[in-house]
């Protein structure tokens, strides 16, 4: 398996602009994470989803923030408009159902925001 | 609600053991976890320990868990250059999916 797959790998945006990362999670994985990584707060849980249904998003900054996952295999983070403050790497990771649960980390998202 | 610390950051020499030190709040944590992040690069799991069990051994890697201190720790015997990266400490309970990572600690390996 390839892992998990997030695109783009880096992404450089001017304030305003919509912002759309994507994650391909490992298949047969049945949890989806958001994560953000910044050098001043460290990693945040965003979001996870739950079967492809959003079970906790308390970690979404505002309403700027969304996120989607229309299927198994594919999950969209969006921000719209985009701030400099969104500067940060965004990851995504997945879970299959079990006991202990080890979580699959993508490469993450460079996004910088101008 | 829950929470996880660790120290920021550690410098050790090539050689020595580093110990990664770990505390969190949450006592119904069944699983707590070790990831390394290197730089430029996700997370990867490197071992984690069942709440049952007061430690576990691989290879380089000790594990030791004080489950009525809430502390955890990560030994690392004979530390590489290599090793130099970021170690999360992370916790997650019997009944939900949601995991609590700890704010890292950067290990820097001096030759």
């Amino acid at each position: 398996d390839a892992g998990v797959i997030q695109s783009p790998r880096h992404e450089v945006t001017e304030m305003g602009q919509e912002v759309t990362l994507r994650c391909k999670p490992i298949s047969g994985h049945n949890s989806l994470f958001w994560y953000r990584q910044t050098m001043m707060r460290g990693l945040e849980l965003l979001i996870y989803f739950n079967n492809n249904v959003p079970i906790d998003d308390s970690g979404m900054p505002e309403d700027r923030f969304s996120a989607k996952m229309p299927n198994a295999s594919f999950s969209t983070l969006k921000i719209q408009p985009s701030e400099p403050r969104d500067s940060a790497v965004y990851f995504c990771a997945s879970a299959e159902g079990g006991s202990y649960n080890e979580q699959f980390f993508g490469p993450g998202t460079r996004l910088t925001v101008l | 609600g829950e929470d996880v610390e660790q120290s920021l950051f550690l410098s050790v020499r090539e050689g020595d053991s580093s110990v990664i030190n770990c505390t969190y709040t949450d006592s119904s944590s069944t699983y707590l976890y070790w990831y390394k992040q290197e730089p430029g690069a996700g997370l990867q799991l490197l071992t984690y320990i069942f709440s049952n069990m007061d430690m576990k051994q691989d290879q380089r890697l000790t594990v030791l868990l004080n489950k009525k201190d809430k502390h955890l720790s990560l030994r690392i015997a004979d530390t590489q250059t290599g090793d130099s990266a970021i170690y999360f400490c992370a916790e997650r309970d019997n009944y939900g999916q949601n995991f609590v990572f700890g704010p890292g600690t950067r290990l820097s390996v001096l030759p």
